[in-house]
């Protein structure tokens, strides 16, 4: 079954950069394009990209520009999610979620919690 | 940015009600809505795209309608495993954005 699995817990401090994997398994990587969302504690859900694992092409949320760089490896069926200059605002759990063509999101990953604290 | 107003935040209810979520969009998203339910500490579970199809292995119980700017999520009977906390997402245009999520508490 289609299956997304995630990297585990970061903590880092305010100003390094994170970098947070998903692999995918149980169907054909390329063809889906894969979104990351991110939820901060007792808050709601914020989009902040989405990347086409065929050619690399990637669309980031406005709020992220400058800040965010998603790549994918295709050998590995693998997308990476990097967030620089982080700030304690950026503590949150980072859900990867898989496009259906167009159609917006299923299956997601099991989140990956990353703090950011001094 | 497209907003989508999620009413009601907290919702009480007991086993076997009915029980209604709405979702409206500050602008027309056409069917381009997907419902979600999230247990602590777990990934969100679509239970509904494209406004109003059920996903699979997703309890006939559930149900969702609408199009445009409205949209509800039903569930016809509620049982135990229901309580969690329900939204909505659009992906009709970038940026995706979401409701701000329903919390339905046993009551």
């Amino acid at each position: 079954q289609v299956q997304l699995e995630q990297s585990g817990a970061e903590v880092k401090k305010p100003g390094a950069s994170v970098t947070v994997s998903c692999k995918a398994s149980g169907y054909s990587f390329s063809t889906y394009y894969m979104h990351w969302v991110r939820q901060a504690p007792g808050q709601g859900l914020e989009w902040m990209g989405i990347i086409d694992p065929r050619g690399g092409r990637t669309t980031y949320a406005q709020k992220f520009q400058g800040r965010l760089t998603v790549t994918r490896d295709t050998s590995t069926s693998t997308v990476y999610m990097e967030l620089s200059s982080l700030k304690s605002e950026d503590t949150a759990i980072y859900y990867c979620a898989r496009d259906r063509g167009g159609d917006c999101c299923d299956p997601w990953g099991q989140g990956t919690l990353v703090t950011v604290s001094s | 940015d497209i907003q989508m107003t999620q009413s009601p935040s907290s919702l009480s209810a007991s086993v076997g009600d009915r029980v209604t979520i709405t979702c409206r969009a500050s602008q027309g998203i056409r069917d381009g809505l997907g419902w979600y339910q999230q247990k602590p500490g777990k990934a969100p579970k679509r239970l509904i795209y494209a406004a109003s199809s059920l996903q699979s292995g997703v309890p006939s119980r559930f149900s969702g309608s609408g199009s445009g700017t409205e949209f509800t999520l039903t569930i016809s009977s509620l049982q135990p495993e229901d309580f969690a906390t329900y939204f909505c997402l659009q992906h009709n245009s970038y940026p995706i954005t979401f409701g701000q999520g329903t919390r339905l508490e046993i009551k």
